[in-house]
């Protein structure tokens, strides 16, 4: 079935440093990449999306590349700040534009002062 | 009306009870999602909505479980003779293009 793998499960950076969380999924058909960050007890919360006719998408420090040939996409971070710690899912749809979304398990990130 | 909002946010019931949360979508959006989460994983697929049509339901969902949408706005979870395993935060989304999560009903089973 559909799947969304997500790596590292875990992430600890130094303020003001990069940091790269890729996922791979497994449906060549899929054409819509989110990613979405949850602060502890809240929502997850749309940061930035990229579609299937795009290989890189930026948003000031947050930039999104896709590789649909090998079908593996990357949330970077630039410049991490304090607030940028939380998990972060990355999710994949399935079934055309009308389809559901599928998530990766998850990364926590941590951003030290 | 400028969010997902879920009823209730918590709830705890004992186990074999039946519990029933509800979902208001943004209200020009015409496809609803309920997704399930515990804790340190993704939020899980359960089933979605376009419109009031059910189109999808996860392969993985007991038939102790289902959902409505009858007017096309807000949508209702049942889930009945509710387990231990069932203790999770229920989320529903709604999208018109992009997807925007609720705040989630918590539900402990004890």
């Amino acid at each position: 079935g559909e799947n969304v793998e997500q790596h590292p499960s875990t992430l600890s950076v130094q303020e003001g440093d990069s940091a790269v969380i890729k996922c791979t999924y497994s449906d060549s058909a899929s054409n819509y990449f989110p990613w979405y960050k949850q602060e502890l007890g809240k929502r997850p919360q749309l940061i930035i999306d990229i579609r299937s006719n795009v290989g890189e998408k930026k948003d000031q420090r947050i930039a999104v590349t896709l590789n649909k040939t090998a079908k593996h996409f990357s949330l970077h971070i630039t410049e991490t700040q304090p607030e940028d710690s939380a998990v972060y899912f990355c999710a994949a749809r399935y079934g055309g534009s009308q389809g559901n979304l599928i998530f990766g398990k998850g990364t926590k990130l941590s951003v030290k002062p | 009306d400028t969010g997902v909002s879920q009823n209730p946010r918590h709830k705890i019931t004992k186990r074999g009870q039946n519990v029933t949360f509800r979902c208001d979508p943004i209200s020009e959006h015409n496809r609803l999602y309920w997704y399930r989460q515990t804790l340190g994983q993704g939020p899980e697929f359960l089933t979605y909505f376009q419109n009031e049509a059910q189109l999808e339901k996860s392969r993985l969902l007991s038939d102790r479980f289902s959902a409505e949408r009858p007017k096309g706005s807000f949508s209702t979870l049942e889930i009945q003779r509710t387990e231990q395993g069932d203790s999770a935060m229920y989320l529903c989304a709604s999208s018109g293009g992009d997807l925007y999560f609720g705040p989630g009903t918590r539900l402990t089973v004890t």
